[in-house]
């Protein structure tokens, strides 16, 4: 049971750069989110899909896209990096309310640096 | 707006030592509160507090939520070298599905 999987788990990319973070899960949980990670400040919500073919914005939407054409994969799109993009992204995942859901599972991150 | 603070930012003990991490919440709709532990890598789940009480883990984690003064508290006694992490606080608001996190508590136990 492999749980959530990102990949890459490093990158570096150029000033202007696009590049798509991966996500999977193979729970067939509901719920997906993306999460930055900078220091001093926790995790912050970019993204988040309550199902396939529904996504949202959260705290920190600029600069990124997600789809959600299936439940078990979640992928974030840079579309032009910019060094305030340098940071740890993490990829959860969620059953949904009705499921007795907890708390959310955590892939173990990417950690992207923009130059 | 959605607030969480936790609170010390940091804190160093030796083992053995019991501590009280604090996390203070302002959230719309209020549904949960979560506790989690990030070492290296990725947060792992500890609690997930519903109701004002306590609830316990593992014999020596238990954790208060006072839904009345919007806090909750995360005991550690007895703490051991591998309770040195970050500790996040995230309360669970109207969207069932999104977590507005803490900056986290860095607990450091020395030996």
């Amino acid at each position: 049971n492999a749980g959530v999987t990102q990949t890459p788990k490093f990158q570096v990319l150029k000033t202007g750069q696009s590049m798509t973070l991966q996500c999977a899960q193979d729970m067939n949980h509901e719920y997906m989110s993306w999460y930055r990670q900078d220091p001093g400040m926790g995790l912050r919500l970019i993204h988040y899909s309550v199902g396939a073919g529904i996504t949202d914005q959260g705290e920190v939407p600029n600069g990124y896209n997600v789809s959600r054409s299936t439940t078990e994969d979640f992928p974030l799109r840079l579309l032009s990096a910019a060094p305030s993009q340098t940071s740890v992204y993490f990829c959860a995942s969620s059953q949904g309310p009705g499921q007795g859901a907890k708390g959310y599972t955590f892939g173990s991150g990417t950690r992207l640096t923009v130059v | 707006e959605d607030k969480v603070v936790q609170s010390p930012l940091s804190l160093v003990v030796h083992e053995g030592d019991t501590v009280t991490l604090n996390c203070s919440y302002e959230v719309t709709n209020f549904r949960s509160l979560l506790w989690y532990k990030q070492e290296k890598k990725a947060p792992t789940f500890l609690f997930m507090l519903t109701s004002s009480g306590i609830e316990k883990k593992s014999g020596r984690l238990s954790s208060i939520l006072d839904k009345k003064e919007l806090f909750s508290i995360l005991n550690i006694t007895a703490t051991q070298t591998g309770d040195s992490a970050v500790y996040l606080c995230a309360p669970r608001g109207d969207s069932s599905y999104k977590l507005i996190f803490g900056s986290g508590t860095r607990l450091l136990v020395r030996p």
